[in-house]
């Protein structure tokens, strides 16, 4: 079974550009999650979609930052000016649909994102 | 708001020389408790889930055990390729589903 993936792995641009992000989550996977590392500090969250419905997207920092998921399938994550904070590491999760409260979410391997 | 606090920031040890790394966490109700492993360069990769105070989870070298307070993960007769970063993260119930993630522990096992 593939895991979840990412692309593209590294992306370096330039302040004032756009960037987007995609990922495609474990095939049957209704949950799919992003979060990202800056500077050092631990991973934090940013959304949580169910389908193609945002679930939770308490931890976005700011309306640069869009994310969609349409069909329920691949998500993408757009940075519309990016600044120079936005630098990192951008993780994208997915977890199946279970009937339990808790469920282990299986992390992509990342996109490093470079503001310069 | 849920907070996680992992100890010791970074472990030297000699190949077969066991140890145990430390995760305190504050969380209003967990849902559950997740041990990661990340390599450089890799994504975290899932190691275990712990729900409830008492619960053990074991795989190979690695032992997960979890109070009402911290969980230890346990590493008996490591080898060098045990060296990575671990990572703890708790899910609240307050908190939906969202990771809360410690800030690491970066093993590394000398030969």
């Amino acid at each position: 079974e593939a895991g979840v993936t990412q692309f593209p792995s590294h992306s370096v641009i330039e302040k004032g550009q756009t960037v987007t992000l995609r990922c495609d989550p474990i095939s049957g996977h209704d949950n799919l999650y992003w979060y990202r590392r800056v500077m050092g500090k631990e991973i934090k969250f940013l959304l949580h979609f169910v389908k193609e419905s945002k679930q939770d997207e308490s931890g976005m920092p700011n309306n640069r930052f869009l994310a969609e998921r349409t069909g329920g399938t691949y998500s993408t994550l757009k940075v519309q000016p990016a600044e120079l904070e936005d630098s990192g590491v951008y993780f994208c999760a997915s977890s199946p649909a279970t009937p339990t409260p808790t469920d282990t979410q299986y992390f992509g391997p990342g996109t490093r994102l470079t503001v310069l | 708001e849920d907070q996680v606090t992992q100890s010791p920031e970074a472990l030297r040890l000699q190949e077969g020389e066991s140890s145990s790394l430390n995760c305190s966490y504050t969380v209003s109700g967990l849902r559950g408790l997740f041990w990661y492993r990340q390599d450089p360069g890799k994504g975290p990769e899932f190691l275990f889930t712990l729900y409830s105070a008492g619960e053990e989870k074991e795989k190979e070298r690695l032992k997960a055990t979890l109070t009402k307070k911290e969980s230890f993960l346990h590493i008996t007769a490591p080898k060098p390729e045990d060296s990575a970063t671990y990572l703890c993260a708790v899910s609240g119930f307050g908190s939906a589903r969202q990771l809360t993630f410690g800030s690491g522990t970066q093993l590394t096992v000398l030969p």
